[in-house]
Protein backbone atom coordinates (compact mmCIF):
# COMPACT_ATOMS: atom_id res chain seq x y z
CA UNK A 1 0.00 0.00 0.00
CA UNK A 2 1.37 3.85 -0.58
CA UNK A 3 2.36 5.71 2.50
CA UNK A 4 1.34 8.29 4.14
CA UNK A 5 2.77 10.77 6.21
CA UNK A 6 1.46 12.47 9.75
CA UNK A 7 2.50 15.06 12.24
CA UNK A 8 3.80 12.63 15.28
CA UNK A 9 0.92 15.04 17.48
CA UNK A 10 -0.99 17.49 17.47
CA UNK A 11 -2.86 20.05 20.30
CA UNK A 12 -6.21 21.19 20.36
CA UNK A 13 -8.56 23.41 22.44
CA UNK A 14 -11.66 22.05 23.52
CA UNK A 15 -14.70 23.04 21.37
CA UNK A 16 -12.73 24.22 18.90
CA UNK A 17 -12.14 22.71 15.30
CA UNK A 18 -9.11 20.64 14.45
CA UNK A 19 -7.26 19.73 11.27
CA UNK A 20 -5.45 16.53 11.09
CA UNK A 21 -3.33 16.69 7.45
CA UNK A 22 -2.40 13.47 5.66
CA UNK A 23 0.08 13.62 3.07
CA UNK A 24 0.20 10.66 0.77
CA UNK A 25 2.30 11.95 -2.70
CA UNK A 26 2.46 8.46 -4.47
CA UNK A 27 -1.45 7.63 -4.27
CA UNK A 28 -2.94 5.80 -7.40
CA UNK A 29 -6.13 6.12 -8.77
CA UNK A 30 -7.75 3.94 -7.10
CA UNK A 31 -7.07 4.26 -3.29
CA UNK A 32 -9.17 5.23 -1.23
CA UNK A 33 -8.40 7.19 1.82
CA UNK A 34 -9.48 5.85 5.35
CA UNK A 35 -9.07 7.73 8.45
CA UNK A 36 -9.37 5.55 12.33
CA UNK A 37 -8.86 6.86 15.71
CA UNK A 38 -7.65 4.59 18.18
CA UNK A 39 -8.63 6.12 21.85
CA UNK A 40 -6.83 4.74 24.86
CA UNK A 41 -7.01 1.56 26.04
CA UNK A 42 -9.24 0.58 23.01
CA UNK A 43 -9.44 -1.29 19.39
CA UNK A 44 -9.00 1.42 16.40
CA UNK A 45 -12.22 2.87 15.34
CA UNK A 46 -13.57 3.40 11.73
CA UNK A 47 -14.11 7.33 11.32
CA UNK A 48 -15.08 8.12 7.60
CA UNK A 49 -12.94 7.32 4.28
CA UNK A 50 -13.70 8.80 0.64
CA UNK A 51 -11.67 8.45 -2.81
CA UNK A 52 -11.85 12.00 -4.47
CA UNK A 53 -14.49 14.03 -3.53
CA UNK A 54 -15.08 15.27 -0.02
CA UNK A 55 -17.01 13.57 2.32
CA UNK A 56 -19.02 14.42 5.70
CA UNK A 57 -20.50 12.28 8.43
CA UNK A 58 -21.86 12.08 11.95
CA UNK A 59 -18.06 11.89 13.49
CA UNK A 60 -16.14 14.12 11.44
CA UNK A 61 -15.68 16.11 7.88
CA UNK A 62 -12.94 14.53 4.81
CA UNK A 63 -11.47 17.14 2.71
CA UNK A 64 -9.10 15.55 -0.29
CA UNK A 65 -6.97 17.89 -2.16
CA UNK A 66 -7.51 18.10 -5.53
CA UNK A 67 -4.49 16.17 -6.63
CA UNK A 68 -5.47 13.57 -4.34
CA UNK A 69 -1.86 13.96 -2.68
CA UNK A 70 -3.50 15.24 0.62
CA UNK A 71 -6.06 15.16 2.89
CA UNK A 72 -7.64 16.33 6.20
CA UNK A 73 -9.38 15.40 8.75
CA UNK A 74 -11.78 17.90 10.51
CA UNK A 75 -13.08 17.67 13.55
CA UNK A 76 -15.54 20.56 13.54
CA UNK A 77 -15.67 20.67 17.85
CA UNK A 78 -13.08 19.17 19.65
CA UNK A 79 -14.44 17.09 22.76
CA UNK A 80 -12.25 15.36 25.79
CA UNK A 81 -13.42 12.71 24.26
CA UNK A 82 -11.57 12.96 20.94
CA UNK A 83 -8.27 12.92 22.29
CA UNK A 84 -6.75 9.33 20.67
CA UNK A 85 -4.35 8.78 17.85
CA UNK A 86 -5.54 9.34 14.59
CA UNK A 87 -4.28 6.99 11.25
CA UNK A 88 -4.14 7.79 7.89
CA UNK A 89 -4.36 4.65 5.65
CA UNK A 90 -4.43 4.17 1.57
CA UNK A 91 -6.58 1.39 0.83
CA UNK A 92 -6.34 -0.15 -2.62
CA UNK A 93 -7.26 -3.36 -3.93
CA UNK A 94 -4.12 -4.82 -4.28
CA UNK A 95 -4.76 -8.25 -3.85
CA UNK A 96 -3.18 -10.14 -1.22
CA UNK A 97 -3.64 -10.66 2.34
CA UNK A 98 -7.57 -10.06 1.38
CA UNK A 99 -6.70 -5.77 1.73
CA UNK A 100 -5.34 -5.48 4.79
CA UNK A 101 -4.72 -2.52 6.66
CA UNK A 102 -1.90 -1.11 7.23
CA UNK A 103 -1.32 1.28 10.20
CA UNK A 104 1.28 3.77 10.59
CA UNK A 105 2.18 5.76 13.79
CA UNK A 106 -0.38 8.10 12.92
CA UNK A 107 -1.11 11.34 15.02
CA UNK A 108 -1.54 11.68 18.84
CA UNK A 109 -4.38 14.37 19.54
CA UNK A 110 -4.39 15.74 22.75
CA UNK A 111 -7.38 18.38 23.66
CA UNK A 112 -7.32 20.40 26.75
CA UNK A 113 -9.97 22.06 28.83
CA UNK B 1 -17.77 -2.81 20.30
CA UNK B 2 -21.31 -3.72 18.79
CA UNK B 3 -21.02 -6.97 17.11
CA UNK B 4 -17.61 -7.85 17.70
CA UNK B 5 -16.43 -9.32 21.49
CA UNK B 6 -13.01 -10.82 22.63
CA UNK B 7 -11.98 -12.96 25.46
CA UNK B 8 -10.44 -13.03 27.41
CA UNK B 9 -9.51 -9.39 27.80
CA UNK B 10 -6.75 -10.34 30.05
CA UNK B 11 -4.87 -12.98 30.44
CA UNK B 12 -1.41 -13.94 32.16
CA UNK B 13 0.29 -16.73 31.40
CA UNK B 14 3.87 -18.67 31.69
CA UNK B 15 5.57 -19.44 28.62
CA UNK B 16 5.36 -22.34 27.21
CA UNK B 17 1.89 -23.12 27.50
CA UNK B 18 -0.59 -22.71 24.68
CA UNK B 19 -3.14 -20.26 24.74
CA UNK B 20 -6.20 -19.69 22.95
CA UNK B 21 -7.82 -15.74 22.72
CA UNK B 22 -11.43 -16.24 20.96
CA UNK B 23 -13.01 -13.58 18.14
CA UNK B 24 -17.20 -13.63 18.15
CA UNK B 25 -18.86 -11.48 15.81
CA UNK B 26 -22.54 -11.06 15.02
CA UNK B 27 -22.34 -9.48 12.47
CA UNK B 28 -22.61 -12.43 9.97
CA UNK B 29 -19.07 -10.51 8.11
CA UNK B 30 -16.98 -12.99 5.89
CA UNK B 31 -13.90 -11.34 6.80
CA UNK B 32 -12.13 -11.43 9.92
CA UNK B 33 -8.35 -10.65 11.07
CA UNK B 34 -5.93 -10.94 14.33
CA UNK B 35 -3.94 -7.93 15.06
CA UNK B 36 -1.30 -7.59 17.36
CA UNK B 37 -0.33 -4.25 18.52
CA UNK B 38 3.39 -3.16 20.14
CA UNK B 39 5.17 -0.16 21.13
CA UNK B 40 7.14 1.01 17.93
CA UNK B 41 5.53 -1.65 15.80
CA UNK B 42 1.84 -0.09 15.43
CA UNK B 43 -0.93 -2.91 14.61
CA UNK B 44 0.72 -5.88 12.42
CA UNK B 45 -1.23 -8.15 10.92
CA UNK B 46 -1.62 -12.19 12.28
CA UNK B 47 -3.83 -13.90 10.35
CA UNK B 48 -6.80 -13.37 8.69
CA UNK B 49 -9.93 -15.50 7.34
CA UNK B 50 -11.58 -15.04 4.26
CA UNK B 51 -14.36 -17.46 5.02
CA UNK B 52 -15.12 -20.76 7.24
CA UNK B 53 -11.72 -22.88 7.15
CA UNK B 54 -10.32 -20.38 4.91
CA UNK B 55 -7.38 -18.49 6.70
CA UNK B 56 -4.16 -17.08 5.69
CA UNK B 57 -0.94 -15.90 7.38
CA UNK B 58 -0.07 -12.15 7.31
CA UNK B 59 2.72 -9.87 7.88
CA UNK B 60 3.56 -11.81 11.43
CA UNK B 61 2.32 -15.51 11.82
CA UNK B 62 5.30 -17.48 12.92
CA UNK B 63 4.19 -18.88 16.08
CA UNK B 64 0.21 -18.47 15.69
CA UNK B 65 -1.97 -20.55 14.81
CA UNK B 66 -5.83 -19.88 13.78
CA UNK B 67 -9.09 -21.67 13.07
CA UNK B 68 -12.54 -20.93 12.03
CA UNK B 69 -14.94 -23.16 12.33
CA UNK B 70 -18.07 -21.22 12.48
CA UNK B 71 -18.69 -17.83 10.30
CA UNK B 72 -19.08 -16.06 14.09
CA UNK B 73 -15.87 -17.32 15.30
CA UNK B 74 -12.05 -17.07 14.49
CA UNK B 75 -9.49 -18.39 17.29
CA UNK B 76 -5.80 -17.14 17.40
CA UNK B 77 -3.99 -19.61 19.37
CA UNK B 78 -0.02 -19.47 20.51
CA UNK B 79 0.81 -23.38 20.20
CA UNK B 80 3.79 -22.57 22.75
CA UNK B 81 4.07 -19.02 24.56
CA UNK B 82 6.93 -17.20 24.43
CA UNK B 83 7.54 -13.59 26.23
CA UNK B 84 7.82 -12.20 22.87
CA UNK B 85 4.61 -12.76 22.19
CA UNK B 86 3.14 -10.02 25.38
CA UNK B 87 1.04 -7.49 23.46
CA UNK B 88 -2.19 -6.62 22.81
CA UNK B 89 -4.01 -9.03 20.10
CA UNK B 90 -6.76 -6.96 18.54
CA UNK B 91 -9.47 -8.98 16.15
CA UNK B 92 -11.10 -7.08 13.24
CA UNK B 93 -14.18 -7.84 10.84
CA UNK B 94 -14.63 -6.42 7.43
CA UNK B 95 -18.18 -7.23 5.65
CA UNK B 96 -15.44 -6.99 2.39
CA UNK B 97 -11.82 -6.66 1.80
CA UNK B 98 -12.53 -4.21 -1.01
CA UNK B 99 -11.48 -0.57 -0.60
CA UNK B 100 -14.95 0.94 -0.51
CA UNK B 101 -14.91 -0.92 3.13
CA UNK B 102 -14.24 -0.52 6.64
CA UNK B 103 -13.18 -2.63 9.58
CA UNK B 104 -14.63 -2.80 12.40
CA UNK B 105 -12.35 -3.77 15.63
CA UNK B 106 -12.57 -5.16 19.12
CA UNK B 107 -11.77 -4.05 21.90
CA UNK B 108 -8.67 -5.99 22.40
CA UNK B 109 -7.00 -8.75 24.83
CA UNK B 110 -4.04 -8.05 26.47
CA UNK B 111 -1.31 -10.65 27.48
CA UNK B 112 1.29 -11.14 29.38
CA UNK B 113 3.88 -14.06 28.91
CA UNK B 114 5.99 -14.08 32.12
Amino acid sequence: DAKTTQPNSMESNEEEPVHLPCNHSTISGTDYIHWYRQLPSQGPEYVIHGLTSNVNNRMASLAIAEDRKSSTLILHRATLRDAAVYYCILRGDYGGSQGNLIFGKGTKLSVKP
Amino acid sequence: DAGITQSPRHKVTETGTPVTLRCHQTENHRYMYWYRQDPGHGLRLIHYSYGVKDTDKGEVSDGYSVSRSKTEDFLLTLESATSSQTSVYFCAISESPGSNYGYTFGSGTRLTVV
